[in-house]
């Protein structure tokens, strides 16, 4: 596609069960960033990959979060025996492995946790 | 450590007046500057971005934005605004002496264009 897709977009889920989200890049695309975005704050990193190695997962809040990319394309974030406190839109990026460029945005996933 | 500040959650104005939505950053080294725009149910859209040269850049929509090295800032401008401008901006920044090419962003800063 054009642009860099994500599933699901809304994914209401009980305390306790994992989840798992999806980001597909735009083609060509291989740095692959995920970041957590709360109401009314600007996104917040999580992780980021070139290619299917993980380059940095310092902003993972605890070891309940996950992700991998393991053929370099298509990735997917994992939450763990989710907490009400996970709730957030949950947003993918993808660019050109170049620290000068920018960053194309998903739509994201809203993640409810009850 | 690095950081980005919005002072703003709000800028209002009338339409056909010119526009600046406030940043400033803090960043060990020499910054990588951005400027997203989101509208509502819809992603972040990359506006412009400050790598080297120009303090002036030019970007999408008729945004602009200064770099300011002295005052540490990165105001976002447009000479007229237009009701469809309204929507959230978010500034963002890379330590360029970072390994990693992960973004920090502000807290973001609506801005509201009336009639």
């Amino acid at each position: 596609g054009a642009g860099v897709s994500q599933s699901p977009r809304y994914k209401v889920t009980k305390r306790g069960q994992d989840v798992a989200l999806r980001c597909d890049p735009i083609s060509g695309h291989v740095s692959l960033y995920w970041y957590r975005q709360a109401l009314g704050q600007g996104p917040e990193f999580l992780t980021y990959f070139n290619y299917e190695a993980q380059q940095d997962k310092s902003g993972l809040p605890n070891d309940r979060f996950s992700a991998e990319r393991p053929e370099g394309s298509i990735s997917t974030l994992t939450i763990q025996r989710t907490e009400q406190r996970d709730s957030a839109m949950y947003r993918c990026a993808s660019s050109f492995p170049d620290s000068t460029a920018e960053q194309f945005f998903g739509p994201g996933t809203r993640l409810t946790v009850l | 450590a690095q950081s980005v500040a919005q002072p703003e959650d709000q800028v209002n104005v009338a339409e056909g007046n010119p526009l600046t939505v406030k940043c400033t950053y803090s960043v060990s080294g020499n910054p990588y500057l951005f400027w997203y725009v989101q509208y509502p149910n819809r992603g972040l859209q990359f506006l412009l971005k400050y790598i080297t040269g120009d303090n002036l850049v030019k970007g999408s929509y008729g945004f602009e934005a200064e770099f300011n090295k002295s005052q540490t800032s990165f105001h976002l401008k447009k000479p007229s605004a237009l009701v469809s401008d309204s929507a959230l901006y978010f500034c963002a920044v890379r330590d360029r002496m970072d390994s990693s090419y992960k973004l920090i962003f502000g807290s973001g800063t609506r801005l509201l264009v009336r009639p």
